[in-house]
C-alpha cells in the first residue's frame, strides 16, 4: 500500500501571511500515460465534512478560491495557501487515488497565529 | 445540485452489524464510482472501499476486507455500506463520496457502537 504523510503535524500563521502544507507518498503517484499526479486536497471544518480543493495535485475545484494553490509530481506535494484567511482554520488532509487502498495523509491542522 | 442524503445515526452492540446508506441525487448515478471514508472521534480520514455504480465491481481496504460489503441499487439512485462484527474501535463518522478524488460528500452518519 501507499503510504502518505504530511508535514508539519500543525502550524499556526499570521492573518494575510502564507502557509506552506507538504505531503509525501511513499511510491510515485505520477501515471506516466496521461501525466497525471493522482493526488487531492481537502480541507475539513469541525463538524463538517471533508471539502474537496485540488485535484489531479494542481487543479482547483470549481469556487476553490484562487488562494489555494497545490503543486508537485511524483511523490513530494505542497498545499499552500497564500494569504490566510480566519475561514481557512481547518484541518488539511492529502490523498491518493492512483490506487486502492486510496489513502489520506494524517492531516495537518492550520490555526491563526 | 449534486447532493448525498445519508441514513440517521445508529447505536449498536459490540458484535452486530449495521447498514448505512447514500442516496445520491442531482446527477446521473451510474456514472460515478461512490467512496466510503470514515472518520473516528478526533482523528483523521481512513478510506474503506468503493463501488462502481454502473456494474457493482467493488474494491476494499485490506483493513475491511471481511467485514465490509458495499453494494448499490441504481433504481434508487442508492449505495450501501455494511460492516459487521462491530467493536468499540468502529465508532465513528461514516461518509460517503462520489468518485475517486472525491467532489461531493455525504453529511456523514454517525455509528456508536456500546455495550
Amino acid at each position: 500500500d501507499i503510504v502518505m504523510t504530511q508535514s508539519p503535524d500543525s502550524l499556526a500563521v499570521s492573518l494575510g501571511e502564507r502557509a506552506t502544507i507538504n505531503c509525501k507518498s511513499s511510491q510515485s503517484i505520477l501515471y506516466s500515460s496521461n501525466n497525471k499526479n493522482y493526488l487531492a486536497w481537502y480541507q475539513q471544518k469541525p463538524g463538517q465534512p471533508p471539502r474537496l480543493l485540488i485535484y489531479w495535485a494542481s487543479t482547483r475545484e470549481s469556487g476553490v478560491p484562487d488562494r489555494f494553490n497545490g503543486s508537485g509530481s511524483g511523490t513530494d506535494f505542497t498545499l499552500t495557501i497564500s494569504s490566510l484567511q480566519a475561514e481557512d482554520v481547518a484541518v488539511y488532509y492529502c490523498q491518493q487515488y492512483y490506487n486502492s487502498p486510496q489513502v489520506f495523509g494524517p492531516g495537518t491542522k492550520v490555526d491563526i497565529k | 445540485q449534486v447532493q448525498f442524503v445519508q441514513s440517521g445515526a445508529e447505536v449498536k452492540k459490540p458484535g452486530a452489524s449495521v447498514k448505512v446508506s447514500c442516496k445520491a441525487s442531482g446527477y446521473t448515478f451510474t456514472n460515478y464510482a461512490i467512496h466510503w471514508v470514515r472518520q473516528a472521534p478526533g482523528q483523521g480520514l481512513e478510506w474503506m472501499g468503493w463501488i462502481n455504480a454502473a456494474n457493482g465491481n467493488t474494491k476494499y481496504s485490506q483493513r475491511f476486507q471481511d467485514r465490509v460489503t458495499i453494494t448499490r441499487d441504481t433504481s434508487a439512485s442508492t449505495a450501501y455500506m455494511e460492516l459487521s462484527s462491530l467493536t468499540s474501535e468502529d465508532t465513528a463518522v461514516y461518509y460517503c463520496g462520489r468518485a475517486a478524488y472525491i467532489d461531493v460528500w455525504g453529511k456523514g452518519a454517525t455509528v456508536t457502537v456500546s455495550s
